[in-house]
This record gives C-alpha cells, structure tokens and sequence, in this order.
C-alpha cells in the first residue's frame, strides 16, 4: 500500500516569509509525528498527534512553528516569519497501535530559508 | 524520559568483515528499541525492533542487535559488510514515560564501507 507521503520534496524561502508543509499518513495510522533533521544530526522530535489532537507538542521550537491534523488524517505544519536557521529536513511519520509499533517515515521536505 | 547515546559518529570496515554500532540508551521503564537505516537522499528505514520478547532480534538485510539490560545497550551488529551498507544508522529508544512514546533519535553512525 501507499507509504507516508510529504509535499513539497523541497522548498525554497526567503527569510522572514510563511510555508506550510503537509504530510499524508499512511491509511489508517492514528499517530503522526512530525521530526526536523539538520545536517549531520539525528531527527530531532517536534510534535506528535494521536487523532486530531496533539498529544506532545514540547519538541516545537518557539511560537512561529504550529502544526494541525483537522480531521485525523493529513497533518499541516506551519512555520511562521521563517529564520535561516529553520533550514533543513523536515520528516513526517505515522504508526499504529500499540505504542511499541515501529515508525513509517516519509521522504522529508528539505526546507531552505535564505 | 529517554535518551539514547550512540557510541561512534563514524565506522569503516572492509567488505566482508564484520559491523559493530553501538548504542546505549536510558530509560526509567521497559523500554522499546529501535534501529533504522537512512541511505543518501533516502527516507529512514526500520532495521528491526525490540519490544520485550527475544533479546537478540534479528532484522533485514542480515542485521541484527542484542538487548542487554544490566548493561542498558543494544548493539546492532552483521557478521559480513556489503557496500550497499553504507549509510547512516540511527538507534532509537521509546518508553511509557510519554502517553504514546516520544521516539528518541541518537545522533547517528556514518558507516563507511572499503572495497
């Protein structure tokens, strides 16, 4: 079947401007995270919904980012007055139940903001 | 809450000759683990899962990582490199410490492979 799909692939920014990256889970997965990796480093946590809600958003890094799952499928995240430090790949994943099932990754978007 | 440490940022081995990666992770509760692959320009892939059955799980690819309690690691290990091996591995570690499990991504191992 269809895996986690993530649109735009890549996406180029200016400083200071809005985007919005969208993440279409796989059918069926109730949790969907969303992780950002830069450069060299592991993914780093910024939000999970389990449903429509979100369950931990503690990984977002200040107020300009928000991410929403209206109907418990397609998640958006956003990010506001984008900086050139936003720069890197953002990585959409879903699972099923139990909370011991492993993570369904999709390809990323790689966000530049120059 | 968890954290997982992996041990070596880079390791090169020769074709044919045995990987080692390690990870160590801390958890306050039984703990979930996890090792994905991520080749370039390639989404990450899981490797294989332990969840509390069989301490030595084995994975695709040839694979495959022991659980060790008393020394809190899970070292992914495959008894004969291949280039296709090369890329970057991530351990990861879960617990009920959140409602659902926040996964926690180690740094990452570079795995070079040598002709």
């Amino acid at each position: 079947g269809a895996g986690v799909s993530q649109t735009p692939s890549n996406k180029v920014t200016e400083k200071g401007k809005y985007v919005e990256l969208r993440c279409d889970p796989i059918s069926g997965h109730t949790a969907l995270y969303w992780y950002r990796q830069s450069l060299g480093q592991g993914p780093e946590f910024l939000i999970y919904f389990q449903g429509t809600g979100a369950a931990d958003d503690s990984g977002l890094p200040n107020d300009r980012f928000f991410a929403v799952r209206p109907e418990g499928s397609v998640s958006t995240l956003k990010i506001q007055r984008t900086e050139r430090g936003d720069s890197a790949v953002y990585l959409c994943a879903s699972r099923t139940e139990p909370y011991n099932s492993p993570l369904h990754f999709g390809n990323g978007t790689r966000l530049t903001v120059t | 809450a968890q954290s997982v440490t992996q041990l070596d940022s880079h390791v090169s081995v020769s074709e044919g000759t045995p990987v080692l990666l390690r990870c160590n992770y801390s958890s306050s509760y039984s703990p979930s683990l996890f090792w994905y692959v991520q080749h370039p320009n390639k989404g990450l892939q899981l490797l294989l899962k332990y969840t509390s059955a069989a301490t030595l799980v084995k994975g695709i690819n040839g694979f495959e990582a022991e659980f060790k309690k008393s020394e809190t690691s899970f070292h992914l290990t495959k008894p004969s490199a291949h280039m296709s091996d090369a890329a970057e591995y991530f351990c990861v570690v879960s617990d009920r410490s959140d409602s659902w499990g926040k996964l926690q991504f180690g740094a990452g191992t570079q795995v070079v492979v040598t002709p």
